[in-house]
């Protein structure tokens, strides 16, 4: 079946603009996180969704990021005033979640390399 | 706090040789654990997983890690490598809720040598 999907694969933006990310889960997944990788680091978390509401944000690095997720299903990551240090890999990744027992692993999608000039 | 420490950064092996990657994590009870491959340009592909029961697990493409609690280790382990091998190995962790975020070391790149 088909995997996790991120549009677009690369942004390349100016500083200052307003980019959204969007993520679309694995069919019937209702948890959904949102990660970024910076070069040369592992995956750092930034939220976690299960069904339409951020179960932890903890991870969002300040009040310019922001994510939705309003039915449930895609989920899309907004970066206000975009700054060249939020050049990173974003990655999408989905599991059942905690209705469908558990645990499960995270299905990662192939991430969306934003560019900040 | 949840940690992973990926000691080698790089790590280079002859082709035919066996690979040991190393994984210590900080977790305040029996966590659960994960190893993913990332190849240049690609995202994370599950290598393989360790929750509960057997702590020698095996994964996919000849892979296998053993679970140490006394050592707070997982490392990762294959008998023959394959240059097809090559890439970016990470270890995470996540907690034994089983729903929240997973965390990453910083990951340690592998070259195969001819």
């Amino acid at each position: 079946g088909a995997g996790v999907s991120q549009t677009p694969s690369n942004k390349v933006t100016e500083k200052g603009k307003y980019v959204e990310l969007r993520c679309d889960p694995i069919s019937g997944h209702t948890a959904l996180y949102w990660y970024r990788q910076s070069l040369g680091q592992g995956p750092e978390f930034l939220i976690y969704f299960q069904g339409t509401g951020a179960a932890d944000d903890s991870g969002l690095p300040n009040d310019r990021f922001f994510a939705v997720r309003p039915e449930g299903s895609v989920s899309t990551l907004k970066i206000q005033r975009t700054e060249r240090g939020d050049s990173a890999v974003y990655l999408c990744a989905s599991s059942p979640g905690v209705l469908a027992g558990g645990p499960y692993e995270q299905y990662f999608g192939p991430g969306t390399r934003l560019t900040v000039t | 706090a949840q940690s992973v420490t990926q000691p080698d950064i790089h790590i280079t092996v002859s082709e035919g040789a066996s690979l040991e990657l190393r994984c210590n994590y900080s977790y305040g009870a029996t966590p659960y654990l994960f190893w993913y491959v990332q190849s240049p340009g690609q995202g994370l592909q599950l290598l393989l997983k360790y929750f509960s029961g057997d702590t020698l697990v095996q994964g996919i493409k000849g892979f296998e890690a053993e679970f140490k609690r006394s050592q707070s280790s997982f490392n990762l382990r294959k008998p023959s490598v394959h240059w097809s091998d090559a890439a970016e190995y990470f270890c995470a962790v996540g907690s034994n809720t089983g729903f929240q975020k997973l965390v990453f070391g910083t990951g340690t790149r592998l070259l195969v040598s001819p």
